[in-house]
């Protein structure tokens, strides 16, 4: 299967623990974007890539966030002193070199602070 | 807020019927994308139709924009038990190089 990948699928974690979610976007994708999704809502966009630089975050990322895309491959997105308000599903989409164009989504990561 | 807006939040018909949803938005746009998620899993990308275009046939679905209302359609024909998921209208803002903004989506179910 050639498609976006995240790991791990599920993550419960401890309030005040620190989570990491890797993403495998398609490989000649040059873009990849990360969102948050809680129950009943669409996706909030959180950052993007364009190869390995991150060229927007969203308001909505505090400084507990940060995400990397080393070598424009893979990606992570790190969680700091995760606190309950953060579970959500954690998703990760690829696209190619095109701006605005087909998002091609994997799996989501399940978050729960507990 | 919210660029789109997806209506109904819920929508629940009979297989075989045809299911409508709607979606508007604010700003002016590049394109206007549909996606479906299925219950707890990524979303799928179903149609992009650009600002110039009026309408867009992809098998059962048939999307169709509005630019001077601001609106969108989404028409799944002749619905399957397999089309329940939610739906999402993502909007590409012509103000944002590269974003495009999710409504909250509609969630269709279609009984057997």
């Amino acid at each position: 299967d050639t498609g976006v990948s995240q790991d791990p699928r599920h993550k419960i974690t401890k309030r005040g623990q620190n989570v990491t979610f890797r993403c495998d976007p398609i490989s000649e994708h040059n873009r990849l974007y990360w969102y948050r999704q809680t129950l009943g809502q669409g996706p909030e966009f959180l950052t993007y890539f364009q190869n390995e630089a991150q060229l927007e975050k969203s308001r909505l990322l505090s400084d507990r966030f940060s995400a990397e895309r080393p070598k424009g491959s893979f990606s992570t997105l790190e969680i700091q002193r995760t606190e309950q308000g953060d579970s959500a599903m954690y998703l990760c989409a690829s696209s190619l070199n095109q701006p605005q164009e087909t998002q091609y989504f994997g799996p989501g990561t399940r978050l729960l602070v507990l | 807020s919210q660029q789109g807006e997806e209506d109904p939040q819920a929508l629940s018909i009979q297989e075989g019927e045809n299911a409508t949803m709607n979606c508007s938005y604010k700003t002016s746009i590049n394109n206007l994308q549909w996606y479906r998620q299925n219950s707890g899993r990524g979303l799928v990308h179903l149609i992009l139709i650009r600002s110039n275009e009026r309408e867009k046939h992809s098998g059962r679905l048939r999307v169709t924009l509005d630019t001077s209302k601001k609106s969108s359609s989404l028409l799944i024909t002749a619905s399957r038990a397999a089309d329940t998921a939610s739906y999402f209208c993502a909007t590409a803002p012509k103000t944002s190089y590269d974003k495009v903004i999710f409504g909250p989506g509609t969630s269709l179910s279609v009984i057997p």
